[in-house]
């Protein structure tokens, strides 16, 4: 597609329940990114793929976390037995390679999928 | 330490005036790049501008200009003739070359108001 696109937009749930984020990166990019940006904060890295590489796993922030990519296309990102503090804009981004310096690896984000967990 | 420091929480500029948000970075690579994007109400990420750490010349896109800063470790966003659609959050972020992630490194943002 033309950019990222992530679903839902929304999302309400309970305490305890399972959620999953979806995200469509850009067609042709290897490099897929998961952000969480809490209420007035800065962007938290979460998880990121590159092409059929081992993710980087090592900004989740506990095990209740998850992510999945298969291939260099959709991503899913999995939150199990939601917590309040789990409340926030998950965004997605791609790019075309990871890690490259040059302005041309520059990161295009979705819209976000907003979790609030009650 | 943060590795990206933005000290300005929230700024207001007439329209049609210049105004400069800071970032102030910290890495001790010689190799990295620093972006900076914004976020209106919207939440979407939008690309602005990037810098090299090893371009001579500022960066420019259209309104928007890096006043880098290599020694001091600064890469401030100068937008000139702000415009009533700037009012956003702006993120400064930095890429190390040698970072174990490979990812982008936010600071926690700049929140412009531009006053008619």
């Amino acid at each position: 597609g033309a950019g990222v696109s992530q679903s839902p937009s929304n999302k309400v749930t309970e305490k305890g329940k399972d959620v999953e984020l979806r995200c469509d990166p850009i067609s042709g990019h290897t490099a897929l990114y998961w952000y969480r940006q809490r209420l007035g904060q800065g962007l938290e890295f979460l998880i990121y793929f590159q092409g059929n590489s081992a993710p980087d796993k090592s900004g989740l922030p506990s095990d209740r976390f998850s992510a999945e990519r298969t291939g260099e296309s959709v991503s899913t990102l999995t939150i199990q037995r939601t917590q309040q503090e789990d409340s926030a804009v998950y965004l997605c981004a791609s790019s075309l390679q990871r890690g490259g310096l040059s302005g041309a690896n520059v990161l295009t984000f979705g819209a976000g999928s907003r979790l609030t967990v009650l | 330490a943060q590795k990206i420091t933005q000290t300005q929480p929230g700024m207001f500029v007439q329209e049609k005036e210049a105004v400069t948000l800071d970032c102030t970075y910290d890495t001790s690579d010689q190799s990295y790049g620093l972006f900076w994007y914004k976020q209106p109400s919207s939440g979407e990420m939008i690309f602005l501008i990037y810098q090299g750490s090893y371009d001579e010349q500022n960066a420019t896109e259209g309104r928007y200009s890096l006043n880098f800063q290599k020694a001091r470790k600064s890469a401030n966003l100068v937008i000139s003739a702000s415009q009533l659609g700037d009012s956003a959050m702006y993120f400064c972020a930095m890429r190390e070359a040698g970072g174990s992630q490979g990812n982008l490194i936010f600071g926690k943002g700049t929140k412009l108001s531009v006053k008619p």
